[in-house]
């Protein structure tokens, strides 16, 4: 399958601070990115949608000034957590989406990266 | 409001034995669906796809797919200790932004040896 990466596996860091994080598609050319979250023992949630060279989708709830998303090629998008607090602590999930003709259904395959733990303090 | 539901489990099965995990979906307008596994600490890897009604077998795994009952399925045969893991399911919306996955809150699966 295809491969992404993430930079870094993990991070720690003291409150007020702003942390990047990295997702890179080594194989193909992603022009959708997803950025999750996923606390302890919950399922994934979708912060945002990372579209290559416009403005990224934010979900309900999610606060575009403190997530800043940036995907200015084709392999590779950035989070950037800002002021980071202790509740902003969890494991932050990029994927990308399957190159392929819109009308694919194989489109739609996601392939994630391994996750970057955010540790605040 | 698009769902995706999982049984939470825990499902606990016998080593050798078939682990049946299964999700139902509420948009009947939905095309594609997707079986990722997660191991704790590590981010999903993709399983299987389907997208057409009936079983889709790949080794070990077989995916079914009944969309007039809006339901699809993980089958899982000589489960294996290395297969405890949590399962998510993952469905396709479309919607006017595009189309994006949707997940359940998986399935927590243990094999005991």
């Amino acid at each position: 399958g295809a491969v992404v990466s993430q930079h870094p596996s993990w991070v720690i860091c003291k409150s007020g601070t702003s942390v990047k994080i990295e997702c890179r598609s080594l194989d193909f050319q992603a022009t959708t990115m997803f950025w999750y979250r996923q606390f302890p023992k919950q399922s994934l949630m979708l912060m945002a949608t990372s579209n290559e060279g416009s403005k990224a989708t934010y979900e309900q709830g999610v606060e575009k000034d403190k997530f800043l998303i940036n995907h200015a090629s084709l392999t590779l998008s950035t989070l950037t957590v800002t002021s980071a607090h202790p509740e902003d602590s969890s494991f932050y999930i990029c994927s990308a989406r399957a190159p392929g003709p819109r009308t694919s259904l194989r489109r739609d395959t996601q392939y994630f990266g391994p996750g970057t733990r955010l540790t605040v303090l | 409001q698009k769902e995706v539901e999982q049984n939470s489990g825990p499902l606990s099965v016998p080593e050798g034995a078939i682990a049946s995990l299964n999700c139902t979906y509420s948009d009947r307008g939905s095309q594609s669906f997707f079986w990722y596994r997660q191991y704790s600490g590590k981010s999903p890897e993709l399983i299987m796809f389907i997208y057409s009604n009936g079983d889709k077998e790949d080794g070990r795994f077989t995916a079914q797919l009944n969309k007039a009952s809006q339901y699809v399925s993980l089958l899982i045969r000589d489960s294996q200790p290395s297969d405890s893991a949590t399962y998510l399911c993952a469905v396709r919306y479309v919607e006017t932004s595009g189309s994006r996955l949707t997940f359940g809150e998986g399935t927590q699966l243990t094999v005991n040896p």
